[in-house]
């Protein structure tokens, strides 16, 4: 079952251009996760969040949540070509239960 | 590079057999996850052991089982194939059995024909 849903599917930007994407989720939580993929590598673990923070960032990466709406966003500033991948935000659905449940991730294309 | 391995990196089998699949977890971690990655499921979650004993189960078929050595190293068997069954599957690690981030390995591609 898919617990979280990116938004945009898909978003294309140029370098050095911003770009936000959203999740949102369904059930309570006690963190949440985003990751990137190269087109079929490995997922990248990139930021976790907890449900007690509300931002939190790395590096050029900028996480928020919103616990109250069941959402994330993840804002990645000044954009390159090798930010081209899929993002996935994941939950763990706030049970002892340790699964991570993935959305279908957002597919972001950096131009030159 | 996560520190996780996965054997083999592609696998290429007939419908009806039974092929296994290998990983070993970053130095140090105790919980192993297999994922099953395909176009029109997306990343679905199948099992989790810690420390060598089954801790959370998913979306995992009757057909597919799993364990963990006592060196936390860890197999996926899938038998009786289906086409169906044709997808990238990842393995993860972490260190403790919740909250915390998951390392994950590069994935095997099972194509069955």
């Amino acid at each position: 079952s898919q617990q979280g849903e990116e938004d945009p599917q898909a978003l294309s930007i140029q370098e050095g251009e911003n770009a936000t994407m959203n999740c949102s989720y369904k059930t309570s939580i006690n963190n949440l996760q985003w990751y990137r993929q190269n087109s079929g590598r490995g997922l990248v673990h990139l930021i976790l969040i907890r449900s007690n923070e509300r931002e939190k960032h790395s590096g050029r990466l900028r996480v928020t949540l919103d616990t109250s709406k069941k959402s994330s966003s993840l804002l990645i500033t000044a954009s390159r070509a090798a930010d081209t991948a899929s993002y996935f935000c994941a939950t763990d659905e706030g049970q002892a239960g340790t699964a991570l449940i993935f959305g279908k991730g957002t597919t972001l294309s950096v131009s030159s | 590079d996560s520190g996780v391995t996965q054997t083999p990196k592609h696998l290429i089998t007939a419908t009806g057999q039974r092929v296994t699949l290998r990983c070993s977890p970053r130095s140090g971690d105790l919980s192993v996850y297999w994922y099953q990655q395909s176009l029109d499921q997306g990343l679905q979650f199948l099992i989790q052991y810690y420390n060598g004993e089954e801790r959370a189960k998913g979306n995992i078929l009757e057909r597919f089982s799993a364990q963990q050595f006592p060196d936390l190293h860890s197999e996926l068997n899938l038998s009786s194939l289906e086409l169906g069954d044709s997808a990238l599957y990842f393995c993860a690690s972490s260190v403790w059995y919740s909250g915390n981030e998951q390392y994950f390995g590069p994935g095997t591609r099972l194509t069955v024909t």
